[in-house]
């Protein structure tokens, strides 16, 4: 069965706080996804890894792919109150996206 | 360029009804996937269409069909509502078949009754 499995699935984390999401896959693929949503809105693509060590960062998040551990990361520095909403993994399995079931990450002052 | 727009936003329909959701895709982008989402199961892949023709299909019923017109907007179709049927449903457009980078759309909230 193709999965992927997220933890933690709630994250509540004081701002100025570093904390890192994982993302385990079934795979063997060579893609993975992660995404952003808020409450009631759709999904924000926030980084795509194509290869094996692959790193991404774009402001206080940094995602990393290994593709032998299936394993991806989404690491959070110095938290602020902007990047509370639930984050996704999504696995590329030949011609379809699986997705984790989401970290609903709240962060407070 | 505009993205992928959805319609309509909310939708309350009854037991027994049927429902068709629209998607238009980013202009150029040829490849529409439907995912569904629900609070109990998650982000769930529907089908995926490109050129006209369904190409991968998830675990549903065939309640739920889809199709995808020559200028690449997309419908899905489901009969026969179910209280389970309740979600968003979301549209994703790709510039490439399987899963290329995919662009959502803002979804569609439908809500049986």
């Amino acid at each position: 069965e193709l999965k992927v499995e997220q933890n933690p699935l709630f994250l509540s984390m004081q701002e100025g706080k570093n904390y890192t999401i994982y993302c385990n896959y079934s795979t063997t693929s060579d893609r993975l996804y992660w995404y952003r949503q808020d409450p009631g809105k759709s999904l924000e693509s926030l980084f795509v890894l194509l290869s094996n060590g692959a790193v991404k960062q774009e402001g206080r998040l940094m995602a990393s792919l290994d593709t032998k551990a299936r394993l991806s990361t989404l690491h959070i520095t110095a938290a602020v109150h902007d990047l509370s909403a639930t984050y996704f993994c999504a696995d590329r399995a030949i011609d379809k996206l699986i997705f984790g079931t989401g970290t609903r990450l709240q962060v407070f002052p | 360029k505009a993205g992928v727009t959805q319609t309509p936003r909310y939708l309350i329909k009854t037991r027994g009804q049927q429902v068709t959701l629209s998607c238009s895709p980013i202009s150029g982008h040829r490849s529409v996937s439907w995912y569904q989402q629900t609070p109990g199961q998650g982000l769930q892949f529907l089908f995926e269409y490109f050129s006209e023709t369904q190409r991968n299909k998830g675990n549903f019923p065939g309640r739920f069909s889809g199709r995808q017109f020559s200028n690449s907007r997309s419908e899905m179709n489901v009969s026969t509502l179910e209280l389970g049927d309740s979600a968003l449903y979301l549209c994703a457009s790709s510039l490439i078949q399987g899963a290329g980078e995919q662009y959502f759309g803002p979804g569609t909230r439908l809500t049986v009754t």
